[in-house]
């Protein structure tokens, strides 16, 4: 079955860390990569994207991600973690050849920096 | 600009009892969604609609039927509520159709059903 993993349920880090959110897929084919984050009982709000390219995308608030083919991952990355990153992380695809847009979506991964 | 806006925010249901989540968004996007939030198991989709007057089933459509009133409307309702059903309901809209572009929620639906 296609899906995305997000391998850690939650990841601790110290303000001021650097902060990585892992996310692998398993599709055949190509897809298009997301990340969302949810604070707590809010929406989820768009992060980034990965379409074509290259394989570093920047977005919101500091995060980037790198797409890595061979190793299938798309991990996301920021350099300095803040408290107010502490949040549901969400990694999501979709197949390129989708024209109606459907995001599946992984477990998510649970963010907590500690000042 | 109000985005996606959800309506209930909170609501407790009987098992069997009726009940229509709305879902309204001002951003004239063309394609909408429902997904409902599971701990553990992350957002899975239950209808989506790529345009006004058409509707189709997603990973999870059992027990829930969708009505795309016009562009900016998309109800989900529950004709006899079942515990299963308890869950966060998170309605979404995208512009265009593709992939490419970023889906934008609203604030969710936390529904109990007892």
């Amino acid at each position: 079955a296609q899906s995305v993993a997000q391998p850690e349920d939650q990841v601790n880090v110290a303000e001021g860390n650097p902060l990585t959110v892992k996310c692998t897929y398993s599709v055949s084919g190509n897809p298009y990569l997301f990340w969302y984050v949810q604070y707590p009982n809010r929406g989820l709000q768009f992060l980034l994207k990965y379409i074509t390219g290259d394989n570093l995308v920047k977005g919101s608030y500091g995060f980037e991600a790198e797409f890595n083919k061979s190793q299938t991952s798309f991990h996301l990355k920021k350099p300095s973690a803040l408290v107010s990153d502490s949040a549901l992380y969400f990694c999501a695809y979709i197949m390129t050849t989708d024209s109606w847009g459907k995001l599946q979506f992984g477990a998510g991964t649970q963010v907590v920096v500690t000042p | 600009n109000a985005g996606v806006t959800q309506t209930p925010k909170f609501q407790v249901l009987k098992t069997g009892q009726s009940m229509t989540l709305q879902c309204a968004q001002d951003m004239n996007h063309n394609s909408m969604y429902w997904y409902r939030q599971d701990p553990g198991m992350g957002l899975r989709l239950i209808y989506y609609s790529a345009s006004e007057g058409t509707t189709d089933k997603g990973e999870v459509p059992n027990g829930y039927n969708v009505s795309r009133l016009n562009k900016r409307e998309f109800s989900l309702r529950l004709e006899s509520a079942a515990p299963s059903q308890t869950s966060v309901y998170f309605c979404a809209s995208k512009s265009g159709t593709g992939g490419t572009g970023e889906l934008f929620f609203g604030e969710g639906s936390r529904l109990t059903v007892l």
